[in-house]
């Protein structure tokens, strides 16, 4: 069974350019979460999807970032324009459903802002 | 709010010895827990979780956790080290009730010697 695919892997930008990054979820799974994972950090929700539905976005900056999952299946994070501050590891992940804690994530997408 | 403390860092012990991460959780509600593990340049990974029943509970690559109440407290123990256990791990608490947000500790790392 694959497993949560990502892409891209790695990303560097200037800053205020935009930049987004891929995720596709295993399969039938239908809940999505996007994760920011700063350097020494634990992961931080950044929004969820039931499936194609942005059910808790409360921490997403909605400013520069936005998210999409059209169809329910795979998603795109996007930010623009980008800060130096943003540099990060983006992680995604997909369950079965929300109410067993039992994430299954994928390799991360770590971008650089210069 | 939900959150878990994680003590240490950094752990470093001798290939052989035992593993103690410690994980202290705050919750208003039943939690259930989690450990994580995160290899280099890999997404986490669940290692193992505590929901109701047993509290005594056992995960992959012979890593064991014990959920006390009393001493809100729900560290990830393994008898003997092994080099390929050198990762990250993140403890995690959610709720029993209603949409379960999972929230990560900001990780240890697990240093492991010849």
């Amino acid at each position: 069974e694959a497993g949560v695919v990502q892409s891209p892997r790695y990303k560097i930008i200037e800053k205020k350019q935009p930049v987004a990054f891929w995720c596709n979820p295993i399969s039938g799974h239908n809940t999505l979460y996007w994760y920011l994972q700063n350097l020494g950090q634990g992961p931080e929700l950044l929004i969820r999807y039931e499936n194609e539905e942005a059910v808790d976005d409360s921490q997403l900056p909605k400013d520069r970032f936005s998210a999409e999952r059209l169809k329910g299946v795979d998603s795109t994070l996007k930010i623009q324009p980008a800060e130096l501050g943003d540099s990060a590891v983006y992680l995604c992940a997909s369950s079965v459903d929300t109410g067993t804690g039992e994430l299954f994530f994928g390799e991360g997408s770590r971008l650089t802002v210069l | 709010a939900q959150s878990v403390t994680q003590l240490g860092s950094h752990v470093s012990v001798s290939e052989g010895a035992l593993v103690l991460l410690r994980c202290n959780y705050s919750s208003s509600v039943p939690p259930y827990l989690f450990w994580y593990v995160q290899y280099p340049n890999q997404g986490l990974q669940l290692l193992l979780k505590y929901t109701t029943g047993a509290t005594l509970v056992k995960g992959i690559n012979g890593f064991e956790a014990e959920f006390k109440k009393s001493e809100t407290s729900f560290h990830l123990t393994k008898p003997s080290a092994h080099m390929s256990d050198a990762a990250e791990y993140f403890c995690a608490v959610t709720s029993n009730t209603g949409f379960q947000k999972l929230v990560f500790g900001t990780g240890t790392r697990l240093l492991v010697s010849p």
